[in-house]
């Protein structure tokens, strides 16, 4: 079965910081993964796409380990705007489409 | 920009009515999908489409069905509603040829 694990948080971090939360995945035939974003009560939203090479958009940057087959999503000088759960996603070895994390909740106080 | 519309954002049903919940895109993309999201259980597939009058089981079919009789519309039926099935219902849309999933807004659905 496959599955994609997420700390559920939540993460509690000053106005300004910077926070880091992985996800893990157990199928390691996966080609593509995400990160989206949900707003409480809205529908997730596509935060990023992460690549083996690691990307940067802005303040956040994803990076993916294959050999350990985890991914990562770093943000750095966090607004309260950031506040948010945080959905790892990963895609492939199946005709099913995406398999979704449980979400790490991540709150910024001012 | 994706536009993908759910007919309700929010709806009130009894035990046992049959309920329509409608997802209808723009895009003209061929992969459509019906998910559920219930606080610590995250977001399930329940039936997905990869083109019209084509529909395949997700992990949780059970209670279910779906229509797509064209390409910009798929329906998802709930045929006897439980209270077991209050929910938010999530629609997403995915072009053949990517990964890559955009959701409708969703429709929070409480059966009493």
């Amino acid at each position: 079965r496959k599955e994609v694990e997420q700390d559920p948080g939540p993460f509690n971090v000053p106005e300004g910081a910077t926070v880091a939360f992985n996800c893990t995945y157990s199928n390691s035939a996966s080609q593509s993964f995400f990160w989206y974003r949900q707003d409480c009560r809205k529908e997730p939203k596509l935060l990023m796409s992460v690549y083996s090479s690691g990307n940067e958009d802005g303040r956040f940057t994803a990076q993916l380990n294959r050999a350990s087959q985890y991914i990562s999503l770093l943000i750095r000088d966090s607004k309260l705007s950031d506040s948010a759960t945080y959905l790892c996603v990963v895609a492939g070895g199946g005709a099913d489409g995406l398999t979704f994390g449980k979400g790490t909740h991540l709150i910024i106080q001012p | 920009d994706v536009k993908v519309t759910q007919s309700s954002r929010y709806l009130v049903k009894r035990t046992g009515e049959k309920v329509f919940l409608e997802c209808v895109q723009d895009m003209d993309h061929e992969n459509m999908f019906w998910y559920r999201q219930d606080p610590g259980l995250g977001l399930r597939l329940i039936y997905f489409s990869y083109d019209v009058k084509m529909k395949e089981k997700g992990d949780i079919p059970e209670g279910y069905s779906v229509s797509r009789e064209k390409k910009e519309r798929f329906s998802l039926i709930l045929e006897s509603a439980s209270t077991n099935q209050t929910s938010m219902y999530l629609c997403a849309l995915q072009r053949g040829d990517t990964d890559t999933q955009y959701f409708g807004p969703g429709t929070r659905l409480t059966v009493l």
